[in-house]
């Protein structure tokens, strides 16, 4: 079955400190690929998404780039804010209208 | 942009009784929705998804008569947890999904229902 791999947390930074998110995945067809974020005590939002290889998505400073040859969506930021601690979920989806599948999240707590 | 609203945000109930958990699509028309239970410090478990009209179809392990999901109309979905127990207690959400809305992909999400039984 499809399945999602992130690196576990806490990951624990600096303000203005380099962000990477590992995540890798196992699908049985082709999927989108996706970042959520939730903040504590609040649902999920859509970070950012990518539908297919090479596409590149990109939100609020964060990136993730679409590797079918690896099979990753690593999430990256150059500067993270004390407002970005969250917990970070990779997910994806294969064919419309088809369920999300989740990582295991991870734990980012920015530090001033 | 597309919202999903869902309530009660959190909500505190005896061993025994029911609970009802509303996700209201505002502005779009639902025709999936997908609950998914979250504990915490872990990911989101998908609970069952639910088509407008139709019986909703649970994964394995979640037992269908305990957690009853009705999709009636296409911006209403209700998920009641019946005869609550303390290991009920947990982060519920909801996830709509319009295969013609141009919003996220077309995946919403609610906020979300801490549900703590006592």
């Amino acid at each position: 079955g499809d399945s999602v791999t992130q690196m576990e947390g806490p990951v624990t930074l600096s303000e203005e400190a380099f962000l990477t998110i590992n995540c890798t995945y196992t699908a049985t067809g082709y999927p989108s690929l996706f970042w959520y974020v939730q903040y504590p005590g609040e649902g999920l939002q859509l970070l950012l998404k990518a539908t297919k290889a090479d596409d590149k998505g990109s939100n609020k400073g964060f990136e993730a780039t679409y590797r079918k040859e690896t099979t990753s969506f690593h999430l990256e930021k150059g500067s993270v804010q004390v407002s970005d601690s969250a917990v970070y979920f990779c997910a994806l989806s294969v064919g419309a209208g088809n369920m999300l599948t989740f990582g295991g999240g991870t734990r980012l707590m920015v530090k001033p | 942009g597309a919202v999903v609203s869902q309530h009660p945000s959190w909500v505190i109930c005896k061993s025994g009784t029911s609970v009802k958990i509303e996700c209201r699509s505002l502005d779009f028309q639902a025709t999936t929705m997908f609950w998914y239970r979250q504990f915490p410090k872990q990911s989101l478990m998908l609970m069952a998804t639910s088509n407008e009209g139709s019986k909703a179809t649970y994964e394995q392990g979640v037992e269908k008569d305990k957690f009853l999901i009705n999709h009636a109309s296409l911006t209403l979905s209700t998920l009641t947890v019946t005869s609550a127990h303390p290991e009920d207690s947990s982060f519920y959400i909801c996830s709509a999904r319009s295969l013609g809305y141009r919003n996220n992909y077309g995946y919403t999400f609610g906020s979300g229902t801490r549900l703590t039984v006592v």
